[in-house]
C-alpha cells in the first residue's frame, strides 16, 4: 500500500529562519505529489505540485520553494521564515493509476 | 483558477438529524473526491465519484456527481456524534493536468 512519511509532526522557529520539510513516498513510483498548507479548520491551499523529478509548479508566489530532487522524496523549504507561515502542512501523493490522494500525517508549524 | 466551493462552512446538528454538504464549480473536474479530516491528522479518503450523475452509498453517507460535473453533495442520514469532523471536498480538473483542488471544507459537529 502507499504510504506517505512526513516529519517532524510539530515545528517552532523563530522569524528569519530557514525551513526544510521532508516528504518521502513508500509502496508506488513516479508519484505525482503535492505540498498543502492548512489554516486551522480550514481546507487545504495547493503550495506546490510534482510530476517527476526536478517538475515543480507552484500555485501560490510566497517565502517557500519546493524541490523534488528523487523520484519518492519532496522537500519543502525557505530561506526565512515569515510569522504568516505558520500552518499545519501536509504532503500528499496520487498514484498516476488512480485518481485518490494518499497523506502523511502532516506538520505543525509555529514561526515565533 | 479553478475554485472548489464548499457550503456550509459550520454545521452544528443533533444526532439523528439529516444533513447535506454542497461542493460547487464553474469548472468541470474529471472526478471529485470526498475527505474527512480528524484535527492534527491528514485527510482520509471517503469516495470517489467520476461520472457525471453518479451516485455512491457508504452506509449513512450518500454521494451525488453532478451530470455536468461541476458539483457534488455529501447527505448523511441520522448523524450520529462519530460524524464530527472536517469535510472536504477535492477536484482533479479535466484539462489533463495533475492539480488536485480542494475546497474550504465542511466544519461539521453532531451533538448528543
Amino acid at each position: 500500500s502507499q504510504t506517505i512519511h512526513q516529519w517532524p509532526a510539530t515545528l517552532v522557529q523563530p522569524v528569519g529562519s530557514p525551513l526544510s520539510l521532508e516528504c518521502t513516498v513508500e509502496g508506488t513510483s513516479n508519484p505525482n505529489l503535492y505540498w498543502y498548507r492548512q489554516a486551522a479548520g480550514r481546507g487545504l491551499q495547493l503550495l506546490f505540485y510534482s510530476v517527476g523529478i526536478g517538475q515543480i509548479s507552484s500555485e501560490v508566489p510566497q517565502n517557500l520553494s519546493a524541490s523534488r530532487p528523487q523520484d519518492r522524496q519532496f522537500i519543502l523549504s525557505s530561506k526565512k521564515l515569515l510569522l504568516s507561515d505558520s500552518g499545519f502542512y501536509l504532503c500528499a501523493g496520487r498514484d498516476g493509476l488512480n485518481t485518490e490522494a494518499f497523506f502523511g500525517q502532516g506538520t505543525r508549524l509555529t514561526v515565533v | 483558477t479553478q475554485l472548489l466551493e464548499q457550503s456550509p462552512q459550520f454545521l452544528s446538528i443533533q444526532e439523528g438529524e439529516n444533513l447535506t454538504v454542497y461542493c460547487n464549480s464553474s469548472s468541470v473536474f474529471s472526478s471529485l473526491q470526498w475527505y474527512r479530516q480528524e484535527p492534527g491528522e491528514g485527510p482520509v479518503l471517503l469516495v470517489t465519484v467520476v461520472t457525471g450523475g453518479e451516485v455512491k452509498k457508504l452506509k449513512r453517507l450518500t454521494f451525488q456527481f453532478g451530470d455536468a460535473r461541476k458539483d457534488s453533495s455529501l447527505h448523511i442520514t441520522a448523524a450520529q456524534p462519530g460524524d464530527t469532523g472536517l469535510y472536504l471536498c477535492a477536484g482533479m480538473s479535466a484539462g489533463g493536468y495533475n492539480k488536485l483542488i480542494f475546497g474550504a471544507g465542511t466544519r461539521l459537529a453532531v451533538h448528543p
